[in-house]
């Protein structure tokens, strides 16, 4: 059971544009997300993060959205660089029953065209 | 500063052996997380240690094991290996307690091939 979903394998943009990579979750337990990027070869890095009790947050070219009622959130990067190129996963944290839990989506890979 | 490093950055493996990987933090940071990364399922949260605490288990079985030192450095340990187990593992260290919703720093992963 996928409990955070990124349902677009790949994304494809222009450089200058907007992207916007989208992730569901379906457990209500989450109340915090984060988004990780990841280049070939490397580790993921990390790019920004969001609370629940917030439905925007922005840092530069990276902005954040939270829909709670939709279990939704999304990634826009504006504009778009070659740079920006990566697999981006979405990640969902939350706790149950006393344990911490952090699920990431399968991720997204973003190529961005010159 | 140096970054979260790991090794060995390559391994095979037979079915049935078992195999520990390593994992240096970042110079002060005191929590390490460790995650099996596979294509079928993506990146899972194996589990957390913070000052040779763990502080929270994925859901893998009980083969999967780990440990942390005094020196913040960890190891994982997977015994009777299965061919499922081939993954990248990527270790990730943090300077805070809760570091599962913090920004984590990772290692580039330690690729096991399991025949």
């Amino acid at each position: 059971d996928q409990q955070v979903k990124q349902n677009s394998p790949s994304l494809s943009v222009q450089e200058g544009r907007i992207s916007i990579l989208n992730c569901d979750y379906t457990n209500s337990m989450f109340d915090y997300f984060l988004w990780y990027k990841k280049y070939p070869a490397e580790g993921p890095t990390f790019l920004i993060s969001i609370s629940s009790i917030k439905d925007k947050n922005e840092d530069g070219r990276f902005t954040v959205f939270l829909n709670k009622s939709a279990k939704h959130l999304s990634l826009h990067i504006v504009p778009s660089q070659p740079g920006d190129s990566a697999v981006y996963f979405c990640a969902a944290y939350g706790t149950q029953g006393g344990s911490e839990k952090l699920v990431f989506g399968k991720g997204t890979k973003l190529t961005v065209n010159p | 500063k140096a970054g979260v490093t790991q090794t060995p950055r390559y391994l095979i493996k037979t079915r049935g052996q078992q195999v520990t990987l390593s994992c240096s933090p970042i110079s002060g940071h005191r929590s390490v997380s460790w995650y099996q990364q596979t294509p079928g399922q993506g990146l899972q949260f194996l589990f957390e240690y913070f000052s040779e605490t763990q502080r929270n288990k994925g859901n893998f079985p009980g083969r999967f094991s780990g440990r942390q030192f005094s020196n913040s450095r960890s190891e994982m340990n997977v015994s009777t290996l299965e061919l499922g187990d081939s993954a990248l593992y990527l270790c990730a260290s943090s300077s805070v307690a809760g570091a599962l919703m913090a920004e984590q720093y990772f290692g580039p992963g330690t690729r096991l091939t399991v025949t």
